[in-house]
């Protein structure tokens, strides 16, 4: 079956350790994206990438990092310097320049620093 | 840019009761709308999307959504709940050929026995 696979679905970290979360998709899309989510604030996008070797920063990249090797994964590392990690991260993908803007997204990973 | 507004955060409503989730956005360019549902610790799925054409759509579920372009509203409906559509409901736009989607922050449905 197609579709986004997240992995972990859960993690928990020691403070001040970087984390990658994983995120790979068999829909043959080209845009990938990362969402975090809190309660109460919605989805804000982290970053997105609409083509292999290619990413854009988003509202909140800041203490993140991703890469583009291969068109079905695209990896976020939180980093040390994200200030408060502990949050749900959601990994989607769309069509490149799809005609209807749709999104497609993964179960999420949630995160946890202690 | 567009914006997103969910006027509720959260609803309570007993089972069988019909529902109402209001959304409002804003956004200089045309934009398709969209409501999404979200289960406990998964996932978003897409519960119905506006395109074009008639401004009443039919999602799964029950669920419908009116679009009002002169209010700029997308206001989820449906005429009687059951338990199980206890969830986070989120309405999104996206503007025509940009897949800059914008979320608004969530409204919680909860329906009582």
């Amino acid at each position: 079956d197609g579709g986004i696979t997240q992995s972990p679905k859960y993690l928990f970290r020691k403070e001040g350790q970087n984390v990658t979360l994983s995120c790979e998709q068999n829909l043959n899309h080209d845009a990938m994206y990362w969402y975090r989510q809190d309660p109460g604030q919605g989805l804000r996008l982290i970053y997105y990438s609409q083509i292999v070797n290619d990413f854009q920063k988003g509202d909140i990249a800041e203490g993140y990092s991703v890469s583009r090797e291969k068109k079905e994964s695209f990896p976020l590392t939180v980093t040390s310097a994200q200030k408060n990690p502990t949050a749900f991260y959601l990994c989607a993908s769309s069509p490149r320049g799809g005609d209807t803007g749709e999104l497609f997204f993964g179960e999420g990973s949630r995160l946890t620093v202690l | 840019a567009q914006s997103v507004t969910q006027l509720d955060s959260q609803v309570p409503v007993f089972e069988e009761a019909p529902v109402e989730l209001r959304c409002n956005y804003s956004s200089s360019v045309s934009v398709y709308l969209f409501w999404y549902v979200q289960y406990p610790n998964q996932g978003l799925q897409l519960l119905l999307k506006y395109l074009s054409g008639s401004t009443l759509v039919k999602g799964i579920n029950g669920f419908e959504a009116e679009f009002n372009k002169s209010q700029t509203s997308f206001h989820l409906r449906k005429p009687s709940v059951h338990i199980s559509d206890t969830a986070e409901y989120f309405c999104a736009v996206s503007p025509f050929n940009n897949n800059d989607m914008r979320f608004g922050a969530g409204t919680r449905l909860t329906v009582k026995p």
